[in-house]
């Protein structure tokens, strides 16, 4: 089964640049959507497609996939931007299934 | 604006059914794609099922086959989730989520607020 890899923590000052990245065996090949979600909270999706935005999301939340990484960067963090990310992904390689990386608990010191 | 209301969760004993339920408000809910996300206490996202427009195509992740059913009725703007078996790693917040009109490999672009099973005896 495809396994999407993430670092448990990062943690940035802010106005500082938050990069989360998501490994994955040759990720550069499929659409990389991201996912912030803060305790208590419902999921919001941030980045899908690799790098576009949905309506209402700041473009200080950008995204990039290439290789066997993907990477979400969040510039000029704010002390909201704390929360944890999640990687998401469709693998069809045998039966369609969703598969999510474990997630990355965003810090803001 | 689009809504997702979940329902139907709460304590069950191993062993054990529960249906969960998901009212859709705000969009053409036949046309969508549908999936249900699930997340244990303090974990992360697990993707659990999804079902095409029709009710034609559905897909599980494999801990959940031949356990879980999903389905849906787009007359009542409905997605459900028949639960039967459950264990006790099935205990978690279980989210309704959109998928897209076309592609089936998209986003979840809006999620419900959750219902939490709970499989304890």
């Amino acid at each position: 089964s495809y396994v999407l890899t993430q670092p448990p923590s990062v943690s940035v000052a802010p106005g500082q640049t938050a990069r989360i990245t998501c490994g994955g065996n040759n990720i550069g090949s499929k659409s990389v959507h991201w996912y912030q979600q803060k305790p208590g909270q419902a999921p919001v999706l941030v980045v899908y497609d690799d790098s576009d935005r949905p309506s209402g999301i700041p473009e200080r939340f950008s995204g990039s996939n290439s290789g066997n990484t993907a990477t979400l960067t969040i510039s000029r963090v704010e002390a909201g931007d704390e929360a944890d990310y999640y990687c998401q992904v469709w693998d069809s390689s045998s039966d369609l299934r969703g598969v999510f990386g474990g997630g990355t608990k965003l810090t803001v010191l | 604006e689009v809504q997702l209301v979940e329902s139907g969760g709460g304590l069950v004993q191993p062993g054990g059914s529960l249906r969960l339920s998901c009212a859709a408000s705000g969009f053409t809910f036949s046309s969508y794609w549908m999936s249900w996300v699930r997340q244990a206490p303090g974990k992360g996202l697990e993707w659990v099922a999804n079902i095409k427009q029709d009710g034609s195509e559905k897909y599980y992740v494999d801990s959940v086959k031949g356990r879980f059913t999903i389905s849906r009725d787009n007359a009542k703007n409905s997605l459900y989730l028949q639960m039967n078996s459950l264990r006790a790693e099935d205990t978690a917040v279980y989210y309704c989520a959109r998928g897209d009109i076309v592609v089936v490999v998209a986003p979840f672009d809006y999620w419900g607020q959750g219902t939490l099973v709970t499989v304890s005896s």
